[in-house]
């Protein structure tokens, strides 16, 4: 069954620095999504991703993150200067046809990447 | 987006079959129903989704009244690795790429 990659599987950092999640997404999967959770809290909806542009994102995806679809497989996730509360499981997810009025869709998760900023 | 009520926590034991019932009286009409399953430090897992009346598939069932102001999961024979968060969404409305994921219920398989 395909499945959604992501690595590393845990990235320690120090705060101020740049990490980039990556993410590789269901082959035939057109539209890309980054949620995160932190320890013992909800998952939160980042950013949405479709025709190498940004759908949708949310309050917490300020211009510190940025995503991008670097090659025909990939998918990243960029944090440019890491901060203490950026510690989180970060989850890519993918569908197929996305969500939209009028159609369903189902996005699949990928493993996550433990981010812990020190 | 339609809010999702769940019990925040459920027991059950081994061999037991499991209801998980969720409220959302605001859902649209184009929204679907979609249960994840989330293991401690995994990504959510897709069980089942629907829109009205019973869906089943190899690990559970779905129960949507007439109205779908609500549903139930259905988890037959529970084993102690079914112990996991399960979550209840509804989605999609018009122009939303986004799941919004509430804090679920906690079930706990005991032997």
């Amino acid at each position: 069954e395909p499945e959604v990659t992501q690595t590393p599987s845990h990235q320690v950092t120090q705060m101020g620095q740049e990490v980039i999640l990556r993410c590789v997404p269901i082959s035939n999967h057109l539209y890309f999504y980054w949620y995160r959770q932190i320890l013992g809290q909800k998952v939160e909806f980042l950013v949405s991703f479709y025709n190498n542009e940004i759908s949708e994102k949310s309050e917490i995806f300020d211009d510190q993150f940025s995503v991008e679809r670097p090659d025909g497989s990939n998918f990243t996730l960029k944090i440019r200067s890491t901060k203490l509360e950026d510690s989180a499981m970060y989850f890519c997810a993918s569908s197929e046809i996305g969500l939209a009025g009028g159609q369903t869709d189902t996005q699949y998760f990928g493993p996550g990447t433990r981010l812990t900023v020190l | 987006l339609a809010r999702t009520t769940q019990p925040i926590s459920m027991d059950s034991y081994e061999g037991q079959e499991v209801n998980i019932t969720c409220s959302h009286n605001n859902i649209a009409t184009n929204d679907y129903i979609t249960w994840y399953q989330q293991f401690p430090s995994q990504g959510p897992r897709f069980i089942i989704q629907g829109y009205k009346t019973k869906v089943t598939n190899e690990v559970a069932s779905l129960f949507i009244p007439a109205d779908r102001k609500s549903s139930t999961l259905s988890l037959p024979r529970v084993s102690l690795s079914d112990t996991a968060v399960y979550y209840c969404l509804v989605g999609p409305t018009s122009g939303t790429y986004k799941y919004i994921f509430g804090t679920g219920t906690r079930l706990k398989v005991l032997a």
